[in-house]
Parts: structure tokens; C-alpha cells; sequence
């Protein structure tokens, strides 16, 4: 069985300052990893995914994530938050041989002038 | 490159109407479709996923039916909408591991 925590459902942030979005996991295989973006009545769109290899990952936007198998943990990451990166982010689950994705309840992130 | 449409983009229905929403999928073969539903304020449920044609998974016992006659096509029904229908509904698919959403359809049932 696999499930997502994603911690803070709201999360603000000053433009300019570092942007922290905490995602949880629990996985019976390897995970697969995602975090993914939505804007105001917009499809989802994908940041950045870990599948195997290097544990950190490196996405669009600037955003990037480490994989720690020991914490159960795929948190999301930006050194400065900008004006545009105000929107819901989801974290996701999923695994070899599965064909379900396990979406967190998303976290708001914004950006403050 | 591939793309994924959904239509309409919006849908004002009354309660008792039927539905039809409507997902292709371009650029890719044999893709796994998905159907989910975002109600205001909450998180993706999960509704339909299909691995080929004519094979359907439900996931939440509801009033939805779907349907895919076409490799790239995923149509999502109903016969009579209810209120708690409304939501933004999206059509994903997916490959090797990750999945790509459509635009999305806001649907909303008066």
C-alpha cells in the first residue's frame, strides 16, 4: 500500500525567500516520486519526478527535491520564491508495476511582496 | 510530443441532466487513462482508470460510468448528475512512470 502526507495545507512565503514544502511518504515497493503544480483552474503540471539514480532531483522553475529513503521523505525546495510560483503543489506516489498515483491533499503556497 | 485534450472546458448541467466529458490523447499509443474529480478546496479523487480498450477499473462506487472505445480516447458519463457532482474533473495519462494531465473541465450542477 502507498500514501502521501504533504505537512501544511497553506503554506507563505516572502518573495525572495526560501520556499519548503513537505512531503511524507509510506511505499511496500520503490517509489516513484512526483511533485507536480496547479494553477487557478488548470490541469497539473509536472515539477519534477524521482524515480532511481541521484537522490536529488532538479525540476522546472528552479524547484528541486532529495529523495530520503530513511526519512520516507520527497520535500520540495526553492532558494527564492517568486511572485509566480504562487499555486497549489501536489506530491505523488506511485511505483514499478503499479498504475495508481497516490496524490497528497496539496499545500497552497503564497508569495508575499 | 504529446498532448492531451479534455472538452468542454466548462458545463453548466441541472440536476437529473446527463453527461458527457470527453479526453483524447495525441502523440502517444497504448497510453493508461485516468479520469479524477477535484471538489472545491480538496484534493484529487481518483474515479476511473483504464490500462487498454474496453478495460475500465472503477474506484469509487458513484453515479459516473467510463467508457474507452479508442486507444486515445477516455470518455467519462453519467445518466442523471447530482448536486455533489460538481467539481473540476481531469483526464490524465500515463507511460513508463509519470503522468500528464489535460486542461481540465469545470463542471457545475445546479
Amino acid at each position: 500500500a502507498q500514501s502521501v502526507t504533504q505537512l501544511g495545507s497553506h503554506v507563505s512565503v516572502s518573495e525572495g525567500a526560501l520556499v519548503l514544502l513537505r512531503c511524507n511518504y509510506s511505499s511496500s515497493v520503490p517509489p516513484y516520486l512526483f511533485w507536480y503544480v496547479q494553477y487557478p483552474n488548470q490541469g497539473l503540471q509536472l515539477l519534477l519526478k524521482y524515480t532511481t539514480g541521484a537522490t536529488l532531483v532538479k525540476g522546472i522553475n528552479g524547484f528541486e527535491a532529495e529523495f530520503k529513503k530513511s526519512e520516507t521523505s520527497f520535500h520540495l525546495t526553492k532558494p527564492s520564491a517568486h511572485m509566480s510560483d504562487a499555486a497549489e503543489y501536489f506530491c505523488a506516489v506511485s511505483g514499478p508495476g503499479t498504475y495508481k498515483y497516490i496524490f497528497g491533499t496539496g499545500t497552497r503556497l503564497k508569495v508575499l511582496a | 510530443s504529446q498532448t492531451i485534450h479534455q472538452w468542454p472546458a466548462t458545463l453548466v448541467q441541472p440536476v437529473g441532466s446527463p453527461l458527457s466529458l470527453e479526453c483524447t490523447v495525441e502523440g502517444t499509443s497504448n497510453p493508461n487513462l485516468y479520469w479524477y474529480r477535484q471538489a472545491a478546496g480538496r484534493g484529487l479523487q481518483l474515479l476511473f482508470y483504464s490500462v487498454g480498450i474496453g478495460q475500465i477499473s472503477s474506484e469509487v462506487p458513484q453515479n459516473l460510468s467510463a467508457s474507452r472505445p479508442q486507444d486515445r480516447q477516455f470518455i467519462l458519463s453519467s445518466k442523471k448528475l447530482l448536486l455533489s457532482d460538481s467539481g473540476f474533473y481531469l483526464c490524465a495519462w500515463s507511460g513508463q512512470t509519470e503522468q500528464f494531465f489535460g486542461p481540465g473541465t469545470r463542471l457545475t450542477v445546479l
